[in-house]
């Protein structure tokens, strides 16, 4: 089944410590996004992908880095990790079809809900 | 002044009422727009999407585009208490989609 995976569902950890949130999609597209959310406030772009070797970092800076070494696969990580990385993360994946008018319909993961103490 | 502008609400209405959602943009040139429900804790969800002027019905959703006004609306038909959620209104630009901060929609049984 189609589908946009993100692993783990939850995760606290403490200061200091190197974390890789995992985001998978079997949905065939080309372009993947993380988002940054905290709670009741407006998603921010952190980084996004057009494919394969191509990373951008998005509007809201961020001290974390992201991969894109196969089409499907899209991890973002964090060398060291602080408190005020405590937020909901959310990857979403888009484009299908190049051209086609629902090629920038954007489709999101769970999320990962990251607490650093 | 932001470039996807939505009143953040929250939008009270009652059980059965049609619910309106209204969503302003910036960029001329967007040509895709689209509709989310996030419910607390989860989450966006897309709902509805349209490409060219006038209406387009999917169900109880109605999504209206007026390019010349570069405005966008949702209406809710028939409003349940599970609809309530924020809505969040995205519009595309250079193949990233802008969001709009939302807007938060109460339906009281």
């Amino acid at each position: 089944e189609a589908d946009i995976y993100q692993t783990p569902r939850y995760l606290v950890i403490g200061t200091g410590k190197k974390i890789t949130l995992e985001c998978s999609q079997t949905m065939g597209h080309d372009k993947m996004y993380w988002y940054q959310q905290d709670p009741g406030m407006e998603l921010h772009l952190i980084h996004y992908s057009y494919g394969v070797n191509s990373t951008e970092k998005g509007d809201l800076s961020s001290e974390s880095t992201v991969s894109r070494i196969r089409t499907e696969h899209f991890p973002l990580t964090l060398e060291s990790a602080r408190p005020s990385h405590t937020s909901q993360y959310l990857c979403a994946s888009s484009g299908l079809t190049p051209g086609d008018s629902s090629y920038n319909e954007q489709f999101f993961g769970p999320g990962t809900r990251l607490t650093v103490l | 002044q932001k470039e996807v502008e939505q009143n953040s609400g929250p939008l009270s209405v009652p059980e059965g009422a049609i619910a309106s959602l209204n969503c302003t943009y910036s960029d001329r040139v967007s040509q895709s727009f689209f509709w989310y429900r996030q419910y607390s804790g989860k989450s966006p969800e897309l709902i509805m999407s349209i490409y060219s002027n006038g209406d387009k019905e999917d169900g109880r959703f109605t999504a209206q585009l007026n390019k010349a006004s570069q405005y966008v609306s949702l209406l809710i038909r028939d409003s349940q208490p599970s609809d309530s959620a924020t809505y969040l209104c995205a519009v595309d630009s250079s193949y990233k989609l802008i969001f709009g901060s939302g807007t938060r929609l109460l339906v009281r049984p």
